[in-house]
């Protein structure tokens, strides 16, 4: 059981929209801390997408942006692409483990 | 640009001590901005983070995993370690090295390409 919820599994098709919502709680993202995503494409390590809610590094187009209010986050990825099919995971510190937590991560379908 | 990149046996016996190594280049492991973690990603499940250890040799390991975990670092070889005992089939996994903007953000923005490594007799 990760302690950042995601939903399993989300699908849209070429040219939508989708969210993928994260949810934590009091110690993590409710104490303030910053959310992370990391789009993991298959058989390939994690790339950070997403830093610090709503920050993109050098390299990752505008279509995904990231989003923070209280205890959980949220990923948007707007026109769909079939390169965007991968798992995406959020990720947090918690100051109970004084330590990074993960989302249990979202596999994004492009139908 | 800044590489990882993991080393290790791939295959460990029950109850032995895994070992792993991360090479840095590209960039300084004694760098004072940056920390040094591990993670891991058992077959087909989620990310979990392992530990992290900062140049000056100061550790921090998950709460599930520290009474198995020693991560240390070696700055004239721009390398960091991880040792994990008493495996079990539990700890079978792809492990990645990655830099830890530990203080300031909090993620990781650059990670090895990973190793499996599999625990069986």
């Amino acid at each position: 059981q990760s302690v950042l919820t995601q939903p399993p599994s989300v699908s849209g098709a070429p040219g939508q929209r989708v969210t993928i919502s994260c949810t934590g709680s009091s110690s993590n993202i409710g104490a303030g801390y910053d959310v992370h995503w990391y789009q993991q494409l298959p058989g390939t390590a994690p790339k950070l997408l997403i830093y610090t809610n709503n920050n993109r590094p050098s390299g990752v187009p505008d279509r995904f942006s990231g989003s923070k209010s209280g205890t959980s986050a949220s990923l948007a990825v707007t026109g769909l692409q079939a390169e965007d099919e991968a798992d995406y995971y959020c990720q947090s510190y918690d100051s109970s483990l004084s330590g990074s937590v993960f989302g249990g991560g979202t596999k994004l379908t492009v139908l | 640009q800044l590489q990882l990149r993991e080393s290790g046996p791939g295959l460990v016996k029950p109850s032995e001590t895994l070992s792993l190594t991360c090479t840095v280049s590209g960039g300084s492991i004694s760098s004072s901005s940056y920390y040094w973690g591990w993670i891991r990603q058992p077959p087909g499940k989620g990310l979990e983070w392992i530990g992290t250890i900062y140049y000056s040799g100061s550790t921090y390991y998950s709460p599930s995993l520290k009474s198995r975990v020693t991560i240390s670092i070696d700055t004239s070889k721009n390398q960091f370690s991880l040792k994990l005992s008493s495996v079990t089939a539990a700890d079978t996994a792809v492990y990645y090295c990655a830099r830890e903007r530990r203080g300031y953000t909090y993620d990781f923005d650059y990670w090895g390409q990973g190793t499996l490594l599999t625990v069986s007799s």
